[in-house]
């Protein structure tokens, strides 16, 4: 069985600074995508980016960027010029790419990395 | 924010009891998953629904359980509540079949079991 494992429950960063979350996982397969989502304080939850695990190239998205280390089975998420409203929980997640019956593409979450922004 | 809805916000309710929770599913997808999110954890896969049936189920007893409606909307249910079953309980829709199928997460409903 899959997990994803995230050492940090608690992170901080000064305003203006970078932070990275890290997240490892375990798995058998050799198709998947990984994902870290934000959850506000009483908001929904919402996708920062996303990696497939058969690119090479580390996914960004404008001050969010990842290093994913397939080898390592780590998958790490790097803010940059943290702001305020960056404050919140992030998870790791796991999908499989495997197609087939029963496949639900469900996702396997961490236990979240709660980041502190200070102004 | 995303298109998915989920009612009620909160809920209060006794243990032994009954709750329903309902989600309506962003326009265009046509699969809702199901997750428990217990305070200061990650999320759960309880179960997912496609073509109102289940489709894949995590590791929840049978007193869980779900419908799927023909617009896609869908609904937990939850029977002889336990203390345990008190947590925030998202569902997320997704259109299986094309793309990546990625899921689009609810407001969630907290529900409190005394």
């Amino acid at each position: 069985a899959q997990t994803v494992t995230q050492s940090q429950p608690e992170m901080s960063v000064q305003e203006a600074e970078t932070v990275t979350l890290s997240c490892t996982y375990d798995t058998s397969e050799s198709d998947y995508y990984l994902f870290w989502y934000k959850q506000p304080p009483s908001r929904q939850m919402i996708l920062v980016i996303r990696q497939e695990a058969y690119k090479q190239q580390n996914a960004t998205e404008n001050r969010f960027s990842v290093n994913f280390q397939k080898a390592a089975k780590s998958f790490s998420l790097k803010i940059s010029d943290s702001q305020l409203g960056d404050a919140a929980m992030y998870f790791c997640a796991y999908r499989s790419g495997v197609h087939g019956s029963g496949n639900t593409g469900k996702l396997i979450f961490g236990q979240g990395t709660t980041l502190q922004v200070k102004p | 924010e995303t298109g998915v809805t989920q009612s009620p916000t909160h809920l209060i309710k006794t243990r032994g009891q009954q709750v329903t929770l309902r989600c309506s599913s962003q326009s265009g997808h046509n699969t809702v998953s199901w997750y428990q999110q217990a305070l200061g954890q990650g999320p759960q896969f309880i179960f997912q629904y496609y073509r109102e049936e289940e489709n894949g189920r995590g590791n929840f007893p049978p007193r869980f359980s779900g419908l799927q409606f023909p617009n896609y909307s869908s609904e937990l249910n939850v029977n002889a509540l336990e203390l345990d079953d008190s947590a925030l309980y998202l569902c997320a829709s997704s259109l299986m079949g094309q793309g990546d199928g990625e899921q689009y997460f609810g407001p969630g409903t907290r529900l409190t079991v005394t």
